[in-house]
């Protein structure tokens, strides 16, 4: 069985571009997590969808960071216009039920932004 | 206000050489402690959830325990494909919503 998918594997853009992540959820699972991964920061939560529907975007740090789900297979995390400090690993993870179930983590995308 | 504080940073052990991972919370009313592993490049790999002061639980030559302000890992005669990132992580308090905590993770080393 596929784990989580995540699209591109490594993006490298220059400042005021937009950016787009993508993910693709383990199939039957109904929560999806946008984290962020930085040496300084460690690992944050961005954001949590449970059904397709945003429950928790408090950790998303300013408007230019956007996250959809428009179905159960797929999310996108949009970046516009990204800067240098947004450049980190971003993870997608999903799990069945809710953020206080385990967690599968897809392989993460690095982002560079020049 | 960190959630979520582990120690140490880094640690190195010879193979063979036990030792403990500590992880200490701030939340209240815990709804769960978790620990997952990080492999270099790779994304967070779950190894446990613990829920109440006392529990214990074990995989292989790890073993997570928990009291009512830290949780511990215990690695027993580690090997070498032991060496990676461990995590742990909390969900939030009711104050904060939603949120899930993780720590910054302490990096194990294991030498041959």
């Amino acid at each position: 069985d596929a784990g989580v998918i995540q699209s591109p594997r490594h993006e490298v853009t220059e400042m005021g571009q937009e950016v787009t992540l993508r993910c693709k959820p383990i199939s039957g699972h109904n929560s999806l997590f946008w984290y962020r991964q930085t040496m300084m920061r460690g690992l944050e939560l961005l954001i949590y969808f449970n059904n397709n529907v945003p429950i928790d975007d408090s950790g998303m740090p300013e408007d230019r960071f956007s996250a959809k789900m428009p179905n159960a297979s797929f999310s996108t995390l949009k970046i516009q216009p990204s800067e240098p400090r947004d450049s980190a690993v971003y993870f997608c993870a999903s799990s069945l039920g809710t953020q206080y179930n385990e967690q599968f983590f897809g392989p993460g995308t690095r982002l560079t932004v020049l | 206000e960190d959630q979520v504080t582990q120690s140490p940073e880094a640690l190195r052990l010879q193979e063979g050489e036990s030792s403990s991972l500590n992880c200490s919370y701030t939340v209240s009313g815990l709804r769960g402690l978790f620990w997952y592993r990080q492999d270099p490049g790779k994304g967070p790999e779950f190894l446990f959830t613990l829920y109440s002061a006392g529990e214990e639980k074990e995989k292989e030559r790890l073993k997570a325990t928990l009291t009512k302000k830290e949780s511990f890992l215990h690695i027993t005669a580690p090997k070498p494909e032991d060496s990676a990132t461990y995590l742990c992580a909390v969900p939030g308090d009711l104050n904060t919503g939603n949120q899930f905590y993780f720590g910054t993770g302490t990096s194990l080393t294991v030498i041959p």
